[in-house]
């Protein structure tokens, strides 16, 4: 039953830094979403996809990529990080409710 | 732009006491609400509300949905400090290429002392 993995759990990085945030779901849903969550701000959709091949913008997309080749997979990409950019990051799938990953700690130095 | 508004944003109770989260919300196409409870870690799903008027209950946590007046409620009764988490409420758009996205609130902090 692994439902929604996201990798890594915990990750720092020096501003201007890229890397790559894993998310992968066994569910066969079409529907996946990448949040934020900053304190007092709840949850903000940065990227989602109905589909493969099928990807839009949600509420904060700037300083993202996302693009979804399967079904499974859905990683976000930071393009050359930036301090205001440390959160913690959740993957999800389905519609409505949808599944969580147990999300990933990100710093910016 | 789709809007979601919890009230209060945080709260602190004791053991026994019941308490009523609320949300309020602005969006173009609605589908249904949605309440989370989030620990550590990930949300982890309470309710799903589609129609007004119509009670869901699970043990001591109860929501109801008013689509008229587009707010929801979420009550938990004799709490305890188990139930101390992030309680976020989320709208799930219909239609199109938006279906199942959703607009969270920020959240209301609970907080039970024993």
């Amino acid at each position: 039953n692994a439902g929604v993995t996201q990798t890594p759990k915990f990750q720092v990085l020096k501003t201007g830094q890229s890397m790559t945030l894993q998310c992968a779901q066994d569910m066969n849903h079409e529907y996946m979403s990448w949040y934020r969550q900053d304190p007092g701000m709840g949850l903000r959709l940065i990227h989602y996809s109905v589909g493969a091949g099928i990807t839009d913008q949600g509420e904060v997309p700037n300083g993202y990529n996302v693009s979804r080749s399967t079904t499974e997979d859905f990683p976000l990409r930071l393009l050359s990080a930036a301090p205001s950019q440390t959160s913690v990051y959740f993957c999800a799938s389905g519609r409505g409710p949808q599944h969580f990953g147990d999300g990933t700690r990100l710093s910016i130095l | 732009e789709d809007k979601v508004v919890q009230s209060p944003l945080s709260l602190v109770v004791h053991e026994g006491d019941t308490v009523t989260l609320n949300c309020s919300y602005e969006v173009t196409n609605f589908r249904s609400l949605l309440w989370y409870k989030q620990e550590k870690k990930a949300p982890t799903f309470l309710f799903m509300l589609t129609s007004s008027g119509i009670e869901k209950k699970s043990g001591r946590l109860s929501s109801i949905l008013d689509k008229k007046e587009l707010f929801s409620i979420l009550n938990i009764t004799a709490t305890q400090t188990g139930d101390s988490a992030v309680y976020l409420c989320a709208v799930v758009a219909a239609g199109g290429t938006s279906y199942g996205k959703l607009t969270f609130g920020q959240g209301t902090i609970l907080t039970v002392h024993p």
